[in-house]
């Protein structure tokens, strides 16, 4: 079983409409999460931290969910430039960051 | 702000030659960190320094891979002598305090 879980899409959506990502996590000890964005054959670029308590950014809003051990994005009013593929990062006891596979979306026109 | 920079962008290699990989972190971050991504795999972890010390290098696959940063700046990945297997991209990141992580372009490795 794979430490980060994500389904790998791709998720196909028309401009405009709001689009949901889940991820689970295994390792219980985990301190730290994060949403990443990695376009095409380009490094991942940090797109927020996700809190227990929720954060929003903009259009994007994350949430954690330690007892569940389940993380998620949510990503409203999607604009062509968000097409990429977001990574659901946790980051252990030792300050590693444990990758999930990443969740292609693409946002039609 | 200058970020995380890589050198080279691109190297192609036979199998059994050396190669050597650099990543200069963005100035001030004592954490700078190695990562990995084989084809069709995700993104691994292979060790993190805390300015010039190695404060963990679980990741490393095997002693065919030494991983340095002399004066506690820029750091180099040296693998030797390369396997087909090496072939992926390799990505360094900084950070100022261990928690947000910032990425550099990556190396693209292809080991023929």
């Amino acid at each position: 079983r794979k430490e980060v879980e994500q389904d790998p899409g791709p998720f196909n959506v028309p401009e405009g409409a709001t689009v949901a990502f889940n991820c689970t996590y295994s390792n219980s000890a985990s301190q730290s999460f994060f949403w990443y964005r990695q376009d095409c054959r380009k490094e991942p670029k940090l797109l927020m931290s996700v809190y227990s308590s929720g954060n929003e950014d903009g259009r994007f809003t994350a949430q954690l969910n330690r007892a569940s051990q389940y993380i998620s994005l949510l990503i409203r009013d999607s604009k062509l430039s968000d097409s990429a593929t977001y990574l659901c990062v946790v980051g252990g006891g030792r300050r590693a960051l444990t990758f999930g596979s990443g969740t292609r979306l693409q946002v039609q026109p | 702000e200058a970020g995380v920079t890589q050198f080279p962008s691109h190297s192609v290699i036979e199998k059994g030659q050396t190669v050597t990989l650099r990543c200069d972190p963005i100035s001030g971050h004592d954490n700078l960190y190695w990562y990995r991504r084989v084809m069709g795999k995700e993104i691994k972890f292979l060790l993190h320094f805390v300015k010039e010390s190695k404060q963990d290098e679980s990741g490393m696959p095997n002693n065919r891979f030494l991983a340095e940063r002399t004066g506690g700046t820029y750091s180099t990945l040296k693998v030797q002598p390369a396997e087909l297997e090496d072939s992926g991209v390799y990505f360094c990141a900084s950070s100022p305090h261990n928690y947000e992580q910032y990425f550099g372009p990556g190396t693209r490795l292809t080991v023929t």
